[in-house]
């Protein structure tokens, strides 16, 4: 089944503690880019990546690291996580920047 | 600024009637996408339909079409014969292009549409 896998699903953390977020999809896709949703603001790009080894800043990239060291995989680094990047948090894939995209479930993270 | 605008936080509709979501987008770009997506109470993100900025003609899937002026850089969301199940939140997204050598893609803050029996 065709499919982006985040994990964890839920993640309450303290400040400071660096943490990852997996996200993995099985169907070869070129693009993939990381979410953050908040209330009234709609989906804000973090990061996204063209392809292995290439990424790029979204709108809101400050607080987070990524790395694409294979394509199947995009984890989403919080080096020092702090109470304003509580959010819910979503990975998607595309086969390119221009085809629908497939979302994980999402992550709800807490940092308190 | 605002890259995308959708002036509607709520909406509703009765069953069956088509519903018109409005999408304002502001780009310099020539090349660009814009995207709509749905997302229902349980939270998944689905997608919905997409129009290139060269398409001439706007995009349609099933009961959803793109009513796309790009003049007037709107790209509003019909949906025909809604039901039920149309109650979601939904996405106004657009990929800025290849002439700003950047892919980001940037999403509205979504109209909440609730269908009435």
């Amino acid at each position: 089944e065709a499919q982006v896998t985040q994990n964890p699903r839920y993640l309450i953390t303290v400040t400071g503690k660096k943490l990852t977020v997996t996200c993995s999809q099985n169907m070869n896709h070129e693009y993939m880019s990381w979410y953050r949703q908040d209330p009234g603001l709609g989906l804000r790009q973090i990061y996204y990546s063209m392809n292995v080894e290439v990424t790029d800043k979204g709108d809101v990239p400050e607080g987070y690291k990524v790395s694409r060291k294979e394509k199947r995989n995009f984890p989403l680094i919080l080096e020092s996580p702090s109470p304003n990047q509580t959010s819910l948090y979503f990975c998607a894939s595309s086969l390119n920047e221009d085809t629908e995209a497939f979302f994980g479930q999402g992550t709800r993270l807490t940092v308190v | 600024a605002q890259k995308i605008t959708q002036t509607q936080p709520g909406m509703f509709v009765q069953e069956k009637e088509a519903v018109t979501l409005d999408c304002t987008y502001d780009t310099s770009d020539q090349s660009y996408g814009l995207f709509w997506y749905k997302q229902p109470s349980s939270g998944e993100m689905i997608f919905l339909i997409y129009q290139g900025s060269y398409d001439e003609q706007n995009a349609t899937e099933g009961r959803y079409s793109l009513n796309f002026q790009k003049a007037r850089k709107s790209a509003n969301l019909v949906i025909s014969a809604s039901q039920l199940g149309d109650s979601a939140m939904y996405f106004c997204a657009m990929r800025e292009g290849e002439d700003s050598s950047y892919d980001k893609v940037i999403f509205g803050p979504g109209t909440s549409l609730s269908v009435i029996p």
